[in-house]
C-alpha cells in the first residue's frame, strides 16, 4: 500500500534562509506526487505536482521539488523563506486512481 | 463559484446527534472527494464521487457515515449518532478528472462533538 512519511513535524527557520522539507513515499510504480500548503483555518492549496518527465518541478510562491526515485523522495525547497510562508505543509502521493495519501505534515515557523 | 465552498465552517454537535455537512464544488468539476483531517494529522480519504455515482467509499470509517451527490453537483456528508472520535475537520475537494491530479480543496468544516 502507498504511504507517505514526513520525518519533520516542526521546522523553524529565519526569514530569508533557505528551506527544505522532506518527504519519502512508498509505492511500487512511478507515483503522482504533490505538495500542498495549509494556512490556519484554510483549505489545502496545491504548491506543485510531479507526474513524469523532468524530475525538478517548479511550483507557485517560489517553491520547487525534486523527485528522486532512488531515494523514494520528493523534497520541497525554497531558496529564501518569507514570513508569509509560515504554514503546515503536506506531501501526498496518488496512484492514478481516485484518492490521495497524505503525510502527517510539517509545520513551518518563520522567525523575523 | 470561484472555489469549493463548504458549510457550515464550524459545527458543534452533542454526542448522539446527527449532522450534515455540505460541499459546493467548482462548477463543472466531475469528481468530488471527501477527506477527514484529525487534529495534528494529514487528511485521510473518505469517499469519492464521479458525477452522481459514488465510486469509492472505502475510507468511510463506519456505517454511521453516509455521503451523497444526487445531481452530480452539491454533495452532503452525513454522520449519524456522532461520537467524540468523529471530531475533525472535514475537507471537500473537486477536480476536472477522476484521478485527483489537481484537486481543489475547500476550507473545511470543523466538527466538534461534545
Amino acid at each position: 500500500a502507498q504511504s507517505v512519511t514526513q520525518p519533520d513535524i516542526h521546522i523553524t527557520v529565519s526569514e530569508g534562509a533557505s528551506l527544505e522539507l522532506r518527504c519519502n513515499y512508498s509505492y511500487g510504480a512511478t507515483p503522482y506526487l504533490f505538495w500542498y500548503v495549509q494556512s490556519p483555518g484554510q483549505g489545502l492549496q496545491l504548491l506543485l505536482k510531479y507526474f513524469s518527465g523532468d524530475t525538478l518541478v517548479q511550483g507557485i510562491k517560489g517553491f520547487e521539488a525534486e523527485f528522486k526515485r532512488s531515494q523514494s523522495s520528493f523534497n520541497l525547497r525554497k531558496p529564501s523563506v518569507h514570513w508569509s510562508d509560515a504554514a503546515e505543509y503536506f506531501c501526498a502521493v496518488g496512484d492514478g486512481t481516485d484518492k490521495l495519501i497524505f503525510g502527517t505534515g510539517t509545520r513551518l515557523q518563520v522567525f523575523p | 463559484g470561484a472555489g469549493v465552498s463548504q458549510s457550515p465552517r464550524y459545527k458543534v454537535a452533542k454526542r448522539g446527534q446527527d449532522v450534515a455537512l455540505r460541499c459546493d464544488p467548482i462548477s463543472g468539476h466531475v469528481s468530488l472527494f471527501w477527506y477527514q483531517q484529525a487534529l495534528g494529522q494529514g487528511p485521510e480519504f473518505l469517499t469519492y464521487f464521479q458525477n452522481e455515482a459514488q465510486l469509492d467509499k472505502s475510507g468511510l470509517p463506519s456505517d454511521r457515515f453516509f455521503a451523497e451527490r444526487p445531481e452530480g453537483s452539491v454533495s452532503t456528508l452525513k454522520i449519524q449518532r456522532t461520537q467524540q472520535e468523529d471530531s475533525a475537520v472535514y475537507l471537500c475537494a473537486s477536480s476536472w478528472d477522476r484521478y485527483s491530479t489537481e484537486a481543489f480543496f475547500g476550507q473545511g468544516t470543523r466538527l466538534t462533538v461534545v
